[in-house]
């Protein structure tokens, strides 16, 4: 199975200023074929289903305001959120769907300092 | 616009079982990859299953032998029949789809307990 590993665990930002979580996925989830990273990210707040923000590693959800940003290649992805805004406050995941098992990262979460 | 709700979640013993189903409205389940992912209390996200469009059907180690996941091409609904629960089996059950998970349900309660 693909292991997804976050950093940090836990993460508090003042208003306006730029968040970054890390995954790391024990082995690569880059579809040669295609050049496509079968990377995915997510929103998660409580009592509610987890959001879909990014896909293809750096492809935005329409409707996912333009302050989030995914980037990264092979192993190594990052989630940005630019002026962090009050709303943002919630856990985030990473997910591989390149193979089956499906896993997600342990999870992010994200507070306002 | 495209809705999945989750039912059939609920307090059962360990040993029960339950039913889950997902209807959908706005999109063929028929035609999608299809999947259960959960939530226990306090967890992360796991994923359960999946059914591919073509019907074929795989499950995380953990639910195998014990979960079986089905669709009714009719009812545009996907199932989960969970056999042997355990009180490890406790969370949130949600339907999404599709593979990268565009869309959810709003989820379902599953407690397994005596």
């Amino acid at each position: 199975d693909i292991v997804m590993t976050q950093s940090p665990d836990s993460l508090a930002v003042s208003l306006g200023e730029r968040a970054t979580i890390n995954c790391k996925s024990s082995q690569s989830v880059l579809y040669s074929s295609n050049n496509n990273n079968y990377l995915a990210w997510f929103q998660k707040k409580p009592g509610q289903p987890p959001k879909l923000l990014i896909y293809w590693a750096s492809t935005r959800e329409s409707g996912v305001p333009d302050r989030f940003s995914g980037g990264g290649s092979g192993t190594n992805f990052s989630l940005t959120i630019d002026s962090l805004q009050a709303e943002d406050v919630a856990v985030y995941y990473c997910h591989q769907y390149y193979t089956v098992p499906p896993t997600f990262g342990q999870g992010t979460k994200l507070e306002i300092k | 616009e495209v809705q999945l709700v989750e039912s059939g979640g609920g307090l059962i013993q360990p040993g029960g079982s339950l039913r889950l189903s997902c209807a959908a409205s706005g999109f063929d389940v028929s035609s999608n990859y299809m999947n259960w992912v959960r939530q226990a209390p306090g967890k992360g996200l796991e994923w359960v299953s999946i059914m591919y469009d073509g019907g074929r059907t795989d499950y995380a180690d953990s639910v195998k032998g014990r979960f079986t996941i089905s669709r009714d091409n009719s009812k545009n609904t996907l199932y989960l029949q969970m056999d042997s629960l355990r009180a490890e089996d406790t969370a949130v059950y949600y339907c999404t789809s599709p593979d990268y998970g565009r869309y959810w349900g709003q989820g379902t309660l599953v407690t397994v307990s005596s």
